[in-house]
């Protein structure tokens, strides 16, 4: 049972347009939201996090946006740069309960930028 | 400030052997967690340590065993090796264990033949 899911496998778009990842989430417990980005044969680097207790976070052309009735969070990064182009990983954690401070990984959306 | 590392880089072990993989945190974080990533999956979380004390873990059996040292360095041993055990470990240190951001390490590529 997947608590944390990225339904899209993969994603293309041009330079310097919008890119969106989404990600949804069935465990209510979840307060901590996180994206990370992988290149192949590195680990994943942390992007940006956004609280429960907020709906939009924003780090440079990097936006975090939180639904919590929906249980949806999206990741918008504007402009897209070819740079940007790896797997990005949704992840969750809970600051309480079993499991406690753990991360919860979604499967991974393949984000190509084209020139 | 140096990053977390992890060595070795890559492995290859046979069916039935042990090996133990290691990570340095982050300077100044004393709380590690393991993570394993399978081809095409996300990261799945093994355990955590945090001031030398196991604190959770996920669904991975017995065999999967850790250590935190008293650097807050780390190290994962998994005993009687199985072919599904290939896979990227990860290893991911934060400044507390109360902190939700987690910084990874580049990870040990392990291949069980």
């Amino acid at each position: 049972d997947q608590q944390v899911k990225q339904n899209s496998p993969s994603l293309s778009v041009q330079e310097g347009r919008i890119s969106i990842l989404n990600c949804d989430y069935t465990n209510s417990m979840f307060d901590y939201f996180l994206w990370y980005k992988k290149y192949p044969a590195e680990g994943p680097t942390f992007l940006i996090s956004i609280s429960s207790i907020k709906d939009k976070n924003e780090d440079g052309r990097f936006t975090v946006f939180l639904n919590k009735s929906a249980k949806h969070l999206s990741l918008h990064i504007v402009p897209s740069q070819p740079g940007d182009s790896a797997v990005y990983f949704c992840a969750a954690s809970a600051a309480s309960g079993a499991g406690s401070y753990q991360l919860t990984f979604g499967k991974g959306t393949k984000l190509s930028v084209i020139p | 400030e140096t990053g977390v590392t992890q060595s070795p880089t890559h492995l290859i072990k046979t069916r039935g052997q042990q090996v133990t993989l290691r990570c340095s945190s982050q300077s100044g974080h004393n709380t590690v967690s393991w993570y394993q990533q399978a081809l095409g999956q996300g990261p799945q979380f093994i355990f955590q340590y945090y001031r030398e004390e196991e604190n959770g873990r996920g669904n991975f059996p017995p065999r999967f065993s850790g250590l935190q040292f008293p650097n807050y360095s780390s190290e994962l041993n998994v005993n009687a090796l199985e072919l599904d055990d290939s896979a990227l470990y990860l290893c991911a240190s934060s400044l507390e264990l109360f902190t939700d951001t987690q910084y990874f390490g580049p990870g040990t590529r392990l291949t069980v033949l």
